[in-house]
């Protein structure tokens, strides 16, 4: 699986939203890109994934670049209750394939 | 949807004793993955399950460590005997068996070796 590269942490104000990047540089083109979040303590939480298409759910948007060789997550209106550590993480297809946890970005909302 | 359960949600032991994780995934999963976290190690797959079968267990850290899915609705992380640094938050996790669904957590089993 492709190794991602996320800034350890980000601040956001709250109600504004939140942009985090990703970078995947050596993704191969069955790969996905799932993002995470784990608050404090709890289990964590699929946001949302995509292959090259822009998605977009009730949670957030997953911005795919082009080449897609990197990655937005976008929280449109952030609360205090999506400060978290977000995971970006490249997963091949198919349920055989591991889903490989990394460091994270640490995102703060700020009243 | 209960989601995926997870027992016991705290387990304090004394070094060189057994410990039994236990996790029940999401009806009509057939993917179950065990994950560590820790401060240290951060999140790490240990082992997953497809169809109750073992398919890759290169996470599980040493012969101390087992995992057993006897059925689709069940499963166990044994340790024996545990050690201080087996310390840490141990998740599981289960899919359904469509290509690229994702996984769904567990609130995880603190556990605390003295």
């Amino acid at each position: 699986d492709a190794k991602t590269t996320q800034p350890p942490s980000m601040d956001c104000a709250e109600g504004r939203a939140a942009n985090l990047p990703c970078n995947h540089s050596t993704i191969s083109g069955n790969e996905y890109v799932y993002w995470y979040r784990q608050i404090h303590s709890q289990g964590p939480q699929y946001i949302i994934h995509g292959l090259k298409n822009n998605e977009t759910n009730e949670m957030a948007s997953l911005i795919i670049t082009e080449d897609r060789k990197s990655s937005t997550l976008i929280l449109p209106h952030a609360t205090l209750r999506d400060t978290a550590v977000y995971y970006c993480i490249v997963r091949g297809p198919g349920n055989r394939s591991r889903l490989t946890f990394g460091e994270g970005t640490q995102l703060t909302v700020n009243p | 949807d209960a989601g995926v359960i997870q027992s016991p949600r705290h387990e304090v032991t004394e070094m060189g004793q057994e410990v039994t994780l236990r996790c029940k995934p999401i009806s009509g999963h057939n993917s179950l993955f065990w994950y560590r976290q820790t401060m240290m190690r951060g999140l790490e797959l240990l082992i997953y399950f497809n169809n109750n079968v073992p398919i890759d267990d290169s996470g599980m850290p040493e012969d101390r460590f087992s995992a057993k899915m006897p059925n689709a609705s069940f499963s166990t992380l044994k340790i024996q005997p545990s050690e201080p640094r087996d310390s840490a938050v141990y998740f599981c996790a289960s899919t359904v068996g469509r290509t690229n669904s994702p996984l769904h957590f567990g609130n995880g089993t603190r556990l605390t070796v003295t």
